[in-house]
């Protein structure tokens, strides 16, 4: 498998673009997560879909930002407009859920790196 | 609520020596999973080991292994003959019934040469 796939790995843009990431999750897997890592608030989640319905969107920061799963092998998190306190390394990761009614674990992407100037 | 807590913002681990990272959390839940994931310079994270809250032995993985205290709520990382390749952060996180992650801040360790 070759695991959870995102692009891009890196994106550098201007304040006020637009600005979309993509995840691609492990074949199977029913649960998908964005997160966002920062020096500043260190590991956060922004939002999760279970069977490409979104769940929880509480950690979305603000009306810029939002996500979608339109089928179960892809998702994209889209920033408008981007603005510099957006810089961040962006994670999706997925997981399934076991017999135990737990997903066990979850799988990480290698990460967006997004920076705003 | 829910929180992990990481009392180490920074180690530092001669090679070959032993290092164990604090990692305390709390939570009402009976059931639920814990996990320490590592994330070296690449950014990539990478799980290095779980553990099953209703599980009473600890879980070991090679040269890693965990100090799970479920009273007092403490899973510890022990890493045994450090090797320049740990140099990496690790996170704590756990897992309860609402199938959501919970993360600490992270501790960076430095395996000296």
């Amino acid at each position: 498998d070759a695991g959870v796939i995102q692009s891009p790995r890196h994106e550098v843009t201007e304040m006020g673009q637009e600005v979309t990431l993509r995840c691609k999750p492990i074949s199977g897997h029913d649960y998908l997560f964005w997160y966002r890592q920062t020096m500043m608030r260190g590991l956060e989640l922004l939002i999760y879909f279970n069977n490409n319905v979104p769940i929880d969107d509480s950690g979305m920061p603000e009306d810029r930002f939002s996500a979608k799963m339109p089928n179960a092998s892809f998702s994209t998190l889209k920033i408008q407009p981007s603005e510099p306190r957006d810089s961040a390394v962006y994670f999706c990761a997925s997981s399934d859920l076991k017999s135990t009614g737990y997903q066990e674990t979850q799988y990480f992407g290698p990460g967006t790196r997004l920076l705003v100037l | 609520a829910q929180t992990v807590t990481q009392s180490q913002p920074e180690m530092s681990v001669q090679e070959a020596e032993t290092v164990t990272l604090s990692c305390t959390y709390d939570t009402s839940e009976n059931n639920y999973y814990l996990f320490w994931y590592k994330q070296p310079p690449s950014r990539q994270m990478i799980l290095v080991i779980r553990q099953e809250a209703y599980k009473q032995q600890n879980a070991t993985e090679n040269r890693f292994s965990v100090n799970f205290q479920k009273a007092a709520k403490s899973f510890s990382l022990k890493i045994s003959d450090s090797q320049l390749g740990d140099t990496a952060m690790y996170f704590c996180a756990f897992m309860t019934t609402g199938n959501q992650f919970y993360f600490g801040t992270g501790t960076s360790l430095t395996v000296i040469p």
